[in-house]
């Protein structure tokens, strides 16, 4: 069972456009992470958010938590061929013992 | 930042053997590990937790005596992949959390073929 479903799952746009990744649940996280992970490696933390509301942003990336702690979002404005890779929400739970779950993952692909 | 060091990176079998992948805290102590499988084009699907010092929980699905994992150590975790078939083939990623640090930190992944 796949607690975090993310959309689009494949994403194909053109350089200097935007985009907006999706990480859904129904269950409450205590934090959320995003990462982008290349092929044949591991993948690379690019934000935590732990409060409900909160909005990040790192360049032209800009993340939010949604106020009940179940859901987020990935905005990146004006798109560039190095931003193409699999984006990865992950959601930690802390109920009992620490776990983390991955969302189903977004493939992005900026073409030049 | 804290680095994650895991070995090997790839590595391929015969169908039969067993094969140990191994994952150090290089900088940190690592209470808990985590251990994932990432088939082609897809996302990472948690197969167990370990904390040291102590048996690891397994998630649904996934076979105790098939997937041995070790946390012998605040720096280190081993998970052996035990008379390995051609379905076993598949990326596999370790993580480290520390005591004090919110963090989750990724080894580079460890690609294995049986054949």
């Amino acid at each position: 069972t796949q607690l975090l479903e993310q959309s689009p799952q494949f994403l194909s746009i053109q350089e200097g456009e935007n985009l907006t990744v999706y990480c859904n649940s129904s269950s409450v996280f205590s934090s959320l992470q995003w990462y982008r992970q290349e092929p044949g490696e591991g993948p690379v933390l690019l934000v935590t958010v732990v409060t409900g509301g909160e909005v990040k942003k790192l360049k032209r990336l800009t993340f939010q938590f949604g106020d009940a702690r179940k859901d987020s979002s990935l905005h990146i404005t004006a798109a560039q061929p190095g931003d193409t890779g699999l984006y990865l929400c992950a959601g930690e739970r802390s109920s009992g013992t620490y776990k983390y779950i991955f969302g189903t993952g977004t493939r992005l692909k900026v073409l030049a | 930042g804290a680095v994650v060091s895991q070995h090997p990176s790839r590595v391929i079998c015969k169908s039969g053997t067993s094969v140990k992948i191994e994952c150090r805290s290089l900088d940190f102590q690592a209470t808990t590990m985590f251990w994932y499988r990432q088939f082609p084009k897809q996302s990472l699907m948690l197969m167990a937790t370990s904390n040291e010092g102590s048996k690891a929980t397994y998630e649904q699905g996934v076979e105790k005596d098939k997937f041995l994992i070790n946390h012998a150590s605040l720096t280190l975790s081993t998970l052996t992949v035990t008379s390995a078939h051609p379905e076993d083939s598949s990326f596999y990623i370790c993580s480290a959390k520390g005591v004090s640090n919110e963090k989750l930190f990724f080894g580079s992944g460890t690609q294995l073929s049986v054949l």
